[in-house]
C-alpha cells in the first residue's frame, strides 16, 4: 500500500522568516513523482513544487524547495522568506498509478 | 490558456437524489481526474478517464460514475445521494495522464441534506 504521512497538523512562522514541513512516504514503486500542493482558503489546489523520483537534485522554484531523500522516503518542503500569501493549507502527494494524499499541514504566518 | 472549470460551484442536494457535476480540463489536456475531500476522510482519488477510458478508479462504491467526451470535458455522477456524500468535488486535468502533474479546478461544494 502506498501512503503519505504528514506529521504536523499546524505550522506557524514569521513573516520573512523560513519554515520546512515534513512528509514521509512509502512506495514499493522505484518510479514515481512527488508534488507539494497549496490549498489557501479559496480551496483552490495550487501546484508549488514537483520532484521526479529518478532525480537526485532537489526541485526548487523561487522561495520554495525540497529535500528529497529518497531512501529515507522523506520529501520535506521548505519557505524561505515567508509571506502573508503563504498561508493556506500544504499537501504532500504522492503519485504512482494515481495522486495519493497526506493529511495536510495548516501554515499560518504572523506579521 | 484557461485554467480547469467545474460547473456548478455549489449544490445542495437531498438525500436520495443524484447529481452530476461537470469539469472542463485546460485546453490540450486529454486526463481528467476526480477527488473527494472530506474533513474526516481527507483527499481521495475518485477515478481517472483519460481520451474518454476510464483509466483507474479509486476505492468508492458504484454510485459514483463518471465519462469523458470527446473534447476532453468530463462529468461525475453519484446516484442515491447519501449524508456523507457531503463534500468538495475537485476535478484536476493533465496532458499526458495521472503521472503527470495535476492542475486542480475550484471545485463544486455538495452539500446533502
Amino acid at each position: 500500500a502506498q501512503t503519505v504521512t504528514q506529521s504536523q497538523p499546524e505550522m506557524s512562522v514569521q513573516e520573512a522568516e523560513t519554515v520546512t514541513l515534513s512528509c514521509t512516504y512509502d512506495t514499493s514503486e522505484s518510479d514515481y513523482y512527488l508534488f507539494w500542493y497549496k490549498q489557501p482558503p479559496s480551496r483552490q489546489m495550487i501546484l508549488v513544487i514537483r520532484q521526479e523520483a529518478y532525480k537526485q537534485q532537489n526541485a526548487t522554484e523561487n522561495r520554495f524547495s525540497v529535500n528529497f531523500q529518497k531512501a529515507a522516503k522523506s520529501f520535506s518542503l521548505k519557505i524561505s522568506d515567508s509571506q502573508l500569501g503563504d498561508a493556506a493549507m500544504y499537501f504532500c502527494a504522492l503519485n504512482t498509478d494515481k495522486l495519493i494524499f497526506g493529511t495536510g499541514t495548516r501554515l499560518q504566518v504572523f506579521p | 490558456k484557461a485554467g480547469v472549470t467545474q460547473t456548478p460551484r455549489y449544490l445542495i442536494k437531498t438525500r436520495g437524489q443524484q447529481v452530476t457535476l461537470s469539469c472542463s480540463p485546460i485546453s490540450g489536456h486529454r486526463s481528467v481526474s476526480w477527488y473527494q475531500q472530506t474533513p474526516g476522510q481527507g483527499l481521495q482519488f475518485l477515478f481517472e478517464y483519460f481520451s474518454e477510458t476510464q483509466r483507474n478508479k479509486g476505492n468508492f462504491p458504484g454510485r459514483f460514475s463518471g465519462r469523458q467526451f470527446s473534447n476532453s470535458r468530463s462529468e461525475m455522477n453519484v446516484s442515491t445521494l447519501e449524508l456523507g456524500d457531503s463534500a468538495l468535488y475537485l476535478c484536476a486535468s493533465s496532458d499526458r495522464g495521472i503521472t503527470d502533474t495535476q492542475y486542480f479546478g475550484p471545485g463544486t461544494r455538495l452539500t446533502v441534506l
